[in-house]
């Protein structure tokens, strides 16, 4: 079946640091692939996503993700982060049937000020 | 997205009881989703609508059912709560017309069952 990994749990940053959050999926066709972001008691939205061309990604607020299709991932990443990126984040690829998102299991991110 | 909303936001019920969350939206898409979300599992798909005489089961459709009462309406009901469906519930909307899997979600409901 198909799955997405995201290998950190919880990474907490210090304002500025730079920001890198690994996903891994399992499906090796044609990928669809999706950043959505959960700010506290908010709902989801999306920060960025893949469907072709550049594999180098931007999205909004600062944020780019790589498609390394050899790899299998789709690394969110920020240079800099701030004290407002403090949230849970998912990654998300269309299923093989092209019916839904298969999301991970999500990575939230502290960043102090 | 104020185009997708969930009512109620916040629900305490007791267990076997039958409950409803609804969702609405404005945005004119055809295809409906529920999730559920729990801390550290992420999102799992309940059950998904891409017309209104389309409903399909998700990952995890166990104990629950859904209606789409228009393009624009769909609601999940638990039959008999029971506690582990505490959880909070995303609706969500996509566009077979735009990419059919980019998706919108509702503010979610978040569900007690004591």
């Amino acid at each position: 079946a198909q799955s997405v990994s995201q290998h950190n749990h919880h990474v907490i940053l210090s304002e500025a640091a730079s920001l890198e959050l690994g996903c891994n999926y399992s499906y090796g066709g044609t990928v669809n692939l999706f950043w959505y972001v959960q700010y506290p008691g908010q709902h989801l939205q999306l920060l960025l996503k893949y469907f072709s061309g550049d594999p180098l990604v931007k999205g909004i607020k600062g944020f780019e993700a790589e498609f390394i299709k050899s790899k299998f991932s789709f690394n969110l990443r920020k240079p800099s982060v701030q004290w407002s990126d403090t949230a849970e984040y998912f990654c998300a690829v269309k299923n093989q049937a092209g019916t839904a998102l298969i999301f991970g299991k999500g990575t939230t991110l502290s960043v102090s000020s | 997205d104020a185009d997708v909303t969930q009512t109620p936001r916040n629900r305490i019920t007791k267990t076997g009881k039958r409950i409803m969350l609804e969702c609405s939206q404005t945005k004119g898409h055809d295809r409906m989703y529920w999730y559920r979300q729990d801390p550290g599992l992420g999102l799992r798909l309940i059950y998904y609508s891409f017309d209104v005489k389309d409903i399909n089961k998700g990952e995890i459709s166990d104990g629950y059912s859904v209606s789409r009462q228009a393009q624009a309406k769909f609601s999940l009901s638990l039959e008999s709560a029971i506690p582990n469906q505490t959880a909070l519930y995303f609706c969500a909307t996509s566009d077979t017309r735009g990419t059919g899997v980019e998706q919108y979600f509702g503010p979610g409901t978040r569900l007690t069952v004591t």
